[in-house]
């Protein structure tokens, strides 16, 4: 099976400030790469699919990019809103994996 | 709207079967397929299979002894069952849409193993 590792597992930034979360993969995915952002007591819900594509509805300070093994997704602006747990799940080889999950929280 | 609704018993006893139900409206299961996701409480969330459109199946190895999904076309309906229930599959468990990346999860169902 694939791993996913991400990091950090724990993130604490400020309203406005721009924050990153990295995703590794044992190996190449060749990008199909989405991330997920769950809010507590939520379902996962579809941010950024193959890497860098936005899902509808998403709002534009949310992007992706990446390639190989290697992939991260940019908060920039960081709203409250945006407190949540973000996930990252590849969809190249079956088993689907994801990520360990990276809480953000407020400064 | 796209909409997917698991049900099910909330609590199941060790070594018992589980049987959750996936209704789905807004699409067709006839047009994409539909995952079954669990999540433990404070984890990160396991793929478990997946019914395709054209009605194969797919299942991640690590449950494929235990698990079996199937479905009904007609009532627009996604089954899960999965047998020898352990106390380390408590968790919440999801029906999702999409071939790769799941654009589309129901609220989840809460199921605790415990006698």
């Amino acid at each position: 099976d694939i791993q996913m590792t991400q990091s950090p597992a724990s993130l604490s930034a400020s309203l406005g400030e721009t924050v990153t979360i990295e995703c590794l993969a044992s190996e190449d995915i060749y990008s199909n790469l989405a991330w997920y952002q769950q809010k507590p007591g939520k379902s996962p819900q579809l941010l950024i699919y193959y890497a860098n594509s936005l899902n509808d509805g998403v709002p534009s300070r949310f992007s992706g990019s990446g390639s190989g093994t290697q992939y991260s997704l940019k908060i920039n602006s960081l709203q409250s809103e945006d407190v949540s747990i973000y996930f990252c799940q590849q969809n190249y080889d079956s088993p689907w994996t994801f990520g360990g999950g990276t809480k953000l929280e407020l400064k | 709207q796209v909409q997917l609704k698991e049900s099910g018993p909330g609590l199941v006893q060790p070594s018992e079967t589980l049987s959750l139900t996936c209704t789905v409206s807004g699409f067709s299961l006839t047009s994409y397929s539909v995952s079954w996701v669990r999540q433990p409480s404070g984890k990160g969330p396991e793929w478990m299979g997946r019914m395709w459109y054209d009605g194969d199946t797919a299942y991640n190895s690590a449950l494929k002894s235990r698990l079996s999904i199937s479905r009904d076309t007609s009532k627009n309906q996604v089954f899960l069952k999965m047998n020898s229930l352990q106390t380390d599959d408590t968790g919440t468990y999801y029906c999702t849409r999409g071939e790769g990346p799941m654009d589309a999860w129901g609220q989840g169902a809460s199921v605790t193993v415990s006698s």
